[in-house]
């Protein structure tokens, strides 16, 4: 069976530094791998996602993944972050030719400070 | 374009009442899946339908727990003799078919037990 590791649950960050959230999965066969995204009283939000091909995905407000076979890892990164960019970060794995159920990591609180 | 509906957005039961959670999902979407999301712990799956069918419920627990999602009508998810265990946020998302890696959230529904 597939598991996430989300190592940091939350990070605290001042505006406009770099920050990069870690997630690592367990698989014995080919994965999917998701950001999601949770602002407070929302639902999950689709961040980016990667499927086949380019190994460094972009979303379109900044935040970038890079899936790394070798460590197993789909660390999600931003060179600056915003305020606005507080929110609950969840990674998922989906087993590339298995059922479509998404295995989501713990999660990791994003913290950004002015 | 309505997203996935959820109602009742929060939801107070106290200790041997049911609960029932409903979820519409995005026009055009026959596959619902419910997820429960307790305090700090990421999202766990529950179950997985199309109308009138279950296709995967390895994660609901075996007794009080039900689902549904009709040929007409949202789906719902009833929970019998709620216990405080129950309180949580359960979350339901839609996706279109044919089954598809990307899936809709809805905001959830807030279940707090007294």
């Amino acid at each position: 069976a597939q598991s996430v590791t989300q190592l940091d649950s939350q990070v605290p960050v001042f505006e406009e530094a770099p920050v990069e959230l870690r997630c690592n999965y367990s698989s014995s066969v080919s994965v999917y791998l998701f950001w999601y995204v949770q602002y407070p009283n929302q639902g999950l939000q689709l961040l980016l996602k990667y499927l086949s091909g380019s190994t460094l995905v972009k979303s379109i407000n900044g935040f970038e993944a890079e899936f790394n076979k070798s460590q197993t890892s789909f660390h999600l990164r931003k060179p600056s972050v915003h305020i606005s960019d507080t929110a609950e970060y969840f990674c998922a794995v989906i087993l590339s030719g298995g059922s479509y159920i998404p295995t989501f990591g713990r999660g990791t609180s994003l913290i950004v400070h002015p | 374009n309505a997203g996935v509906m959820q109602n009742p957005r929060h939801l107070v039961r106290r200790r041997g009442q049911e609960a029932r959670l409903r979820c519409s999902p995005m026009k055009g979407h026959s596959h619902v899946y419910w997820y429960r999301q307790l305090p700090e712990e990421g999202l766990k799956f529950m179950v997985y339908l199309q109308k009138e069918n279950i296709i995967d419920e390895s994660g609901m627990p075996k007794e009080r727990f039900s689902a549904e999602f009709p040929k007409e009508g949202p789906s719902i998810l009833r929970i019998q003799q709620v216990v405080r265990g129950d309180s949580a946020a359960y979350f339901c998302a839609s996706s279109s078919p044919p089954a598809s890696y990307e899936q809709y959230f809805g905001p959830g529904t807030r279940l707090t037990v007294t």
